[in-house]
């Protein structure tokens, strides 16, 4: 069993739709967070968090520490969204990252 | 600031031969990862320095991988011999304070080892 482990892992959506994304943890964490990797390979950091919620612009992202579960949500999502979502923890021991396998999204017009 | 800046951006060399990735993390960020991402394997950690110095190589596959810090501005991953199951994306990132500011990640170098 993965430490992190994300789903689903494909997710296809026409532009408009709410989308959710989901993480779930097994180890104790400092910090999760969700990136962002476009095709091309470029990877973009979009959210830390130790607890409660951020938002930027379209993004929300949450988390439950008590459940070990995050969530990200895009709201009114559109075809740049199309991308591969990852999620990783930061370890309360530690420094290393340990990610996700990745929610691949595409957003059709 | 420009960001982490990676080269080269890609990377065709011949197995055997010895492969050099070059880093520059953001000016003021003190910690610096070396990450390796493969179709297989996803994303992995191989080492990181803080403050220069290497804290965690346990990522590092075998002895073939060889990471330096020499000074705050400059990382190398240096692979010698190479072997085709080398051949991935090697990202690098930075980060001042990995608990409050979160990390910075280069473009990537994607090496192939024919």
């Amino acid at each position: 069993k993965n430490e992190v482990e994300q789903s689903p892992q494909n997710l296809t959506a026409q532009e408009g739709e709410f989308i959710t994304i989901n993480c779930s943890y097994s180890v104790g964490i400092s910090a999760l967070h969700w990136l962002q990797q476009h095709p091309g390979g470029g990877i973009v950091s979009l959210f830390m968090l130790s607890s409660g919620k951020k938002k930027h612009g379209r993004l929300i992202a949450t988390i439950n520490i008590q459940e070990k579960h995050s969530s990200l949500h895009i709201t009114a999502s559109h075809p740049r969204d199309s991308a591969v979502y990852i999620c990783a923890v930061k370890e309360t021991s530690g420094s290393r990252l340990t990610f996700g396998e990745g929610t691949q999204l595409t957003v059709n017009p | 600031d420009a960001g982490v800046i990676q080269s080269p951006r890609h990377e065709v060399t011949e197995m055997g031969q010895e492969v050099t990735l070059r880093c520059k993390p953001i000016s003021g960020h003190n910690s610096l990862f070396w990450y390796r991402q493969t179709m297989m394997r996803g994303l992995e950690l191989l080492i990181y320095f803080n403050n220069n110095v290497p804290i965690d190589d346990s990522g590092m596959p075998e002895d073939r991988f060889s990471a330096k810090m020499p000074n705050a501005s400059f990382s190398t991953l240096k692979i010698q011999p190479s072997e085709p199951r080398d051949s991935a994306v090697y990202f690098c990132a930075s980060s001042l304070d990995m608990d409050t500011y979160g990390y910075t990640f280069g473009s990537g170098t994607r090496l192939t080892v024919v």
